[in-house]
């Protein structure tokens, strides 16, 4: 089983849609966790982290459901700009002091005119 | 501020030459690291570097060799290069934030690498 699992889509949806994302992951010592956007062959950059209440910025909202091991992204309102592969990131400690960071496959979305 | 640049962009190698990507970070993180990105498999962590002279490896060391030259710099060398290794390599830099917590990793714009 992968550390990390994520619906690889594609998700393709209209202007103005509310979609959501989930990612499973299965070290249950895991302690941080995010969202990164990764735009057509560029670089991964974060959206948000994902805190233990949920949290929310502007359009998207994260949740994150510690007895279930997984985590979600809400995208409401879509725009055309959101289209982009979302990375579900999950961190794992090696016997390393720095920690790593465990990314998943990623999700794409497409936002349709 | 230029984040963290990566040199080359693109570079097309044979089986069995050798060649070093370089990374460079103006942030002053103590950490780096080294990924690659394959279709369908997501980012896997090649090796880092939790601070200036200490290197570790990740998931997938085999084929490479990496140097923190300076808090600044950190590289990645192939010695050989081999087909498997055609992939897109990110470098990436982050700080600690204390008591085990983490800040953002900040990438690089990557390295297109194909192997002949």
């Amino acid at each position: 089983r992968k550390e990390v699992e994520q619906d690889p889509g594609p998700f393709n949806v209209p202007e103005g849609a509310t979609v959501a994302f989930n990612c499973t992951y299965s070290n249950s010592a895991s302690q941080s966790f995010f969202w990164y956007r990764q735009d057509c062959r560029k670089e991964p950059k974060l959206l948000m982290s994902v805190y233990s209440s949920g949290n929310e910025d502007g359009r998207f909202t994260a949740q994150l459901n510690r007895a279930s091991q997984y985590i979600s992204l809400l995208i409401r309102d879509s725009k055309l700009s959101d289209s982009a592969t979302y990375l579900c990131v999950v961190n794992s400690r090696s016997s390393g002091s720095a920690r790593q960071l465990t990314f998943g496959s990623g999700t794409q979305l497409t936002v349709l005119p | 501020n230029a984040g963290v640049t990566q040199t080359p962009k693109f570079q097309v190698l044979k089986t069995g030459q050798s060649m070093t990507l370089q990374c460079a970070q103006d942030m002053n993180h103590n950490s780096m690291y080294w990924y690659r990105q394959d279709p369908g498999m997501g980012l896997r962590l090649i090796y880092y570097s939790a601070s200036e002279g200490t290197t570790d490896k990740g998931e997938v060391p085999n084929g490479y060799n990496v140097s923190r030259l300076n808090k600044r710099e950190f590289s990645l060398r192939l010695e050989s290069a081999a087909p498997s290794q055609t992939s897109v390599y990110f470098c990436a830099s982050s700080e600690a934030l204390g008591q085990g917590a983490w800040g953002e990793q900040f990438f690089g714009p990557g390295t297109r690498l194909t192997v002949l």
